[in-house]
C-alpha cells in the first residue's frame, strides 16, 4: 500500500532561521496528489499546501514544496521561522485517479516549536 | 464556505462499552472519513465512506463501526471501548477533484 515517510519527529529551532521539513512518498501511482497539513494546538488540522504536478514549486503562507516524482519528495521549507509556525505538519499522499475522492495517508507528523 | 461538525466533543465512558460519535458536513462532499489521532502515530484512517450507504475500511477499522444513512452525516462506533484507545477522532470529508481534506475539530475520548 501507499505511505508516507516523515524523518523528523521533533524539530526545534530558533526564529528567523530557516525551516525545512522532509517528506518521501511510495506509492504504485504516477499521479498523485501531495500534501502538507498543519495542526496547531488545540486546532484541527488544515491545508497548507498541495501538488499534483512534478517539479514545480507551490507556496502558500511563507512556505513552499516541490514535488519530484524522481525521488519522490515533497519536502516543506520556509526561509524565516516565525513563533507562530510552531505547530503539527503532516505531509500527506492521495491515490486520487479518475476525478474520484481518494484517501490520504498521512505521514507520522513533524512536531516544529520555534523558540525566540 | 462549509463546516464539519462532530459531537460529541468530549466523551467519556467505561471499559467494554459501546460509544457512537456523529460527524455532521455541510461541504456537499461526497467522501467522508474518520481518522483516529494519537500522539506521535500520526492520522490512521478507520472507516471512510464514498457515498451514501457506502462504508470502506482503513487500516484501523478493528474493534470500530461505522455508519453513513444519509450523504451528510457519518457516524463512528466504538464497539467495545479499551483504555488503550482514548485518542482523539477527527472526522473530515473531502473534495471530489483532489481528495484535499477538511476536518472537524475532533473528539475526544477517554475510558475509565
Amino acid at each position: 500500500g501507499d505511505s508516507v515517510t516523515q524523518t523528523e519527529g521533533l524539530v526545534t529551532l530558533t526564529e528567523g532561521l530557516p525551516v525545512m521539513l522532509n517528506c518521501t512518498y511510495q506509492t504504485i501511482y504516477s499521479n498523485p496528489f501531495l500534501f502538507w497539513y498543519v495542526q496547531h494546538l488545540n486546532e484541527s488540522p488544515r491545508l497548507l499546501l498541495k501538488s499534483f504536478t512534478d517539479n514545480k514549486r507551490t507556496e502558500h503562507q511563507g512556505f513552499h514544496a516541490t514535488l519530484h516524482k524522481s525521488s519522490s519528495s515533497f519536502h516543506l521549507q520556509k526561509s524565516s521561522a516565525q513563533l507562530s509556525d510552531s505547530a503539527l505538519y503532516y505531509c500527506a499522499l492521495s491515490d486520487n485517479t479518475g476525478g474520484l475522492s481518494g484517501k490520504l495517508t498521512f505521514g507520522e507528523g513533524t512536531q516544529v516549536t520555534v523558540i525566540s | 464556505g462549509g463546516i464539519i461538525t462532530q459531537t460529541p466533543k468530549f466523551l467519556i465512558g467505561q471499559e467494554g462499552q459501546k460509544l457512537t460519535l456523529k460527524c455532521q458536513q455541510n461541504f456537499n462532499h461526497d467522501t467522508m472519513y474518520w481518522y483516529r489521532q494519537d500522539s506521535g502515530k500520526g492520522l490512521r484512517l478507520i472507516y471512510y465512506s464514498i457515498t451514501e450507504n457506502d462504508l470502506q475500511k482503513g487500516d484501523l477499522s478493528e474493534g470500530y463501526d461505522a455508519s453513513r444513512e444519509k450523504k451528510s452525516s457519518f457516524s463512528l462506533t466504538v464497539t467495545s471501548a479499551q483504555k488503550n484507545e482514548m485518542a482523539v477522532f477527527l472526522c473530515a470529508s473531502s473534495e471530489g477533484n483532489t481528495g484535499q481534506l477538511y476536518f472537524g475539530e475532533g473528539s475526544k475520548l477517554t475510558v475509565l
